[in-house]
């Protein structure tokens, strides 16, 4: 049963830090994964989908790699703004058309 | 294009009413899931439709849950009765088929009902 982990939890950093973001899947055998962005009170935004077969991708200011084999993804957030606060979602994909398994989150705070 | 979009936003009900949420997927998005937020947990898997077919509805909690998507157009989800469990939010997300020329999967999520049984 694929299990999903975020850490950390929940982290504050100062406006203009670089941060990563971590999770970890517990069965490498994935199909894609997707980053996620949800604002409080709202949906879920899709910020970046990897595929099993790719490292990483980029979009603006995040990047996102993937290892399959030691089952870990990274979200990278440079030069963070206020903006930028909400919670962070990680899920995979065990095959197509399949169901997300999702992380609990992380929870960024970025301090003007 | 417009997105997946979720009705009513809020939903405030007492313990034994019933509830229907509806979900209007992106128009050409065979693929429909239903997935659920409860209070300090992850979200979880509740159901798969393919058109008007249910492809795996092993997250359903129990036969309070029933679910429709009549045409393979938009699907219902009610609640009845509903219980003090049943609290939280409730996001329907869908996505194109993956096949040749579309290799994954990319789920787009509407905005969530916020259901909350008193």
């Amino acid at each position: 049963k694929q299990e999903v982990t975020q850490i950390p939890a929940a982290l504050s950093v100062p406006e203009g830090e670089n941060l990563v973001l971590n999770c970890s899947f517990t069965d490498s055998a994935i199909y894609n994964l997707q980053w996620f962005r949800q604002d409080p009170g709202k949906g879920l935004t899709s910020l970046l989908l990897i595929q099993s077969s790719q490292r990483e991708q980029t979009s603006g200011r995040l990047n996102a790699s993937l290892d399959k084999s030691s089952g870990r993804s990274t979200l990278y957030i440079a030069a963070s703004q206020p903006g930028d606060s909400a919670t962070y979602l990680c899920a995979v994909s065990n095959s197509g058309n399949t169901p997300l398994v999702f992380g609990k989150g992380t929870r960024l705070s970025v301090i003007a | 294009e417009a997105g997946v979009t979720q009705f009513p936003s809020h939903s405030v009900i007492e313990k034994g009413q019933t509830v229907t949420l509806r979900c209007d997927p992106i128009s050409g998005h065979d693929n429909l899931y239903w997935y659920r937020r409860v209070m300090g947990k992850e979200i979880k898997f509740l159901l798969h439709y393919v058109k008007e077919s249910k492809q795996d509805e092993s997250g359903m909690p129990n036969n309070r849950f029933l679910a429709e998507r009549t045409g393979g157009t938009y699907s219902t989800l009610k609640v009845q009765p509903a219980e003090l469990e049943d609290s939280g939010v409730y996001f329907c997300a869908s996505s194109q088929t993956a096949r040749a020329g579309v290799p994954y999967n990319e789920q787009f999520f509407g905005p969530g009902t916020r259901l909350t049984v008193l």
